[in-house]
């Protein structure tokens, strides 16, 4: 079980818009710690996407931003390529006991 | 460019140890903290541990905590975790992975991995 919760998976069309969602609690998001993303392609390694809630690295297409509220984070694709279909983990930072760094389970993104 | 680049990695039994290497380049090593970071077959993304850049600052997850142990050597541009005590569950790709921000506590760069198989 994750401390933040992604959905399993989602699927978009070609050209259309998808939002992945990251809920967290009190101790971590609702905290005020920052939200960030992650684009793992097939078997590739993560590659950071999104930083600091709503930044992106140098190189990373503006079709990807980030943006969060209270206990909560999503990620906005627009304009889905073929080549967006990838697992996403958002990740955060908590102040719970026995926990520091960590992420969402992860949303599988289907691109038909 | 900011390379890392994960070694060490294989199959060992159930109760055994082994000892990852990271090998980092295109940076001040020494001038940044990291991480490893593990994804079990299938799964998702476990942060396992944490080094600070002089080495004064570590923090384990518990499911490792008491059995894995980071290290680097600043001279030699190296990450370590010696990994003890290995179980069935500790089978996965190990990532190390700098961290990006020390405010904003993300990883901006990561290896490539490499694969832990624990197996009898």
């Amino acid at each position: 079980q994750s401390v933040l919760t992604q959905p399993p998976s989602l699927s978009g069309a070609p050209g259309q818009r998808v939002t992945i969602s990251c809920t967290g609690s009190s101790s971590n998001i609702g905290a005020g710690y920052d939200v960030h993303w992650y684009q793992q392609l097939p078997g590739t390694a993560p590659k950071l996407l999104i930083y600091g809630n709503s930044n992106r690295p140098s190189g990373v297409p503006d079709r990807f931003s980030g943006s969060k509220s209270g206990t909560s984070a999503s990620l906005a694709i627009t304009g889905l390529q073929t080549e967006d279909e990838a697992d996403y983990y958002c990740q955060s930072y908590d102040t719970s006991l026995g926990v520091h760094w960590v992420f969402g389970g992860g949303t599988k993104l289907t691109v038909l | 460019e900011v390379q890392l680049v994960e070694s060490g990695g294989g199959l060992v039994q159930p109760g055994g140890s082994l000892k990852l290497s990271c090998a980092a380049s295109g940076f001040s090593f020494s001038s940044y903290e990291m991480n490893w970071v593990r994804q079990a077959p299938g799964k998702g993304l476990e942060w396992l541990s944490y080094m600070s850049g002089s080495g004064a600052s570590i923090y384990y997850a518990d499911s490792v905590k008491g059995r894995f142990t980071i290290s680097r050597d600043n001279a030699k541009n190296s990450l370590y975790l010696q990994m003890t005590s290995l179980r069935a569950e500790d089978t996965a790709v190990y990532y190390c992975a700098r961290e990006g921000d020390d405010t904003l506590l993300y990883m901006d760069y990561w290896g490539q991995g490499t694969l832990v198989t624990v197996s009898s």
